[in-house]
């Protein structure tokens, strides 16, 4: 069983950088394609913000394309979000997630609250 | 810009009724890549249905995901006390794009 594990900073300050991990156990990251995350604002939608290939590949939602940089570290089987310049609009919940692939985002982490705040 | 339209915002049923979600493209996805997704408070979104129609691992029968072009639709035959929730769809081609949800309320 996939299990994804978020973990970061709770608290960001306007104008600075939001840093997250996401820890993958139960399987390696690199059999599977594609690696997202996805965000959540406080009683909002879902906001896909973007993947990772185990190669290193990536996409970005056009919208946060400019500030977004998703990376993979394959030997600790975990891949990482920095998203920069930050405002209040980026306080929401973070959800790491396996795929979308063929069959959508089949696994979730449990999701982190990240709080953009002076 | 592909749009994700999900109707009604909120669906009020029973235990037992039959309760029918829609979700509309603004314009025509493939089917293929068309998910459903429920969510309860405080937990991340959960894969009911991809492709559609089919149903992910460990989804009850009473689910079932239909629909093409634009017009897509999740059914729950027979509403049980935990499906109770909101559900959204998604389209998951380039850049994958969720709807708003439907909260379904007792």
């Amino acid at each position: 069983q996939v299990q994804l594990q978020e973990s970061g900073p709770g608290l960001v300050k306007p104008s600075g950088t939001l840093s997250l991990t996401c820890a993958v156990s139960g399987g390696s990251i690199t059999q599977t394609d594609w690696w997202s995350w996805v965000r959540q604002s406080p009683g909002e939608g879902l906001e896909w913000i973007g993947e990772v290939y185990h190669s290193g590949s990536t996409n970005y939602n056009p919208s946060l394309k400019s500030r977004v940089t998703i990376s993979v570290d394959n030997s600790k089987n975990q891949f990482s979000l920095n998203l920069t310049s930050v405002t209040a609009a980026d306080t929401a919940v973070y959800y790491c997630a396996r795929g979308p692939g063929l069959t959508g985002f089949d696994y979730w982490g449990q999701g982190t609250l990240v709080t953009v705040s002076s | 810009e592909i749009a994700l339209t999900q109707s009604p915002g909120t669906l009020s049923l029973s235990p037992g009724e039959r309760a029918t979600l829609s979700c509309r493209a603004s314009q025509s996805v493939s089917s293929i890549y068309l998910a459903w997704y429920q969510q309860k408070p405080g937990q991340a979104p959960r894969l009911l249905i991809y492709g559609a129609s089919t149903r992910a691992t460990g989804i009850p029968d009473r689910f079932s995901g239909s629909g093409s072009g634009t017009d897509f639709t999740l059914t729950i035959s027979s509403l049980e006390p935990e499906d109770f929730a909101v559900y959204f769809c998604q389209h998951y081609g380039t850049s994958p794009l969720f709807g708003l949800g439907t909260k379904l309320e007792i």
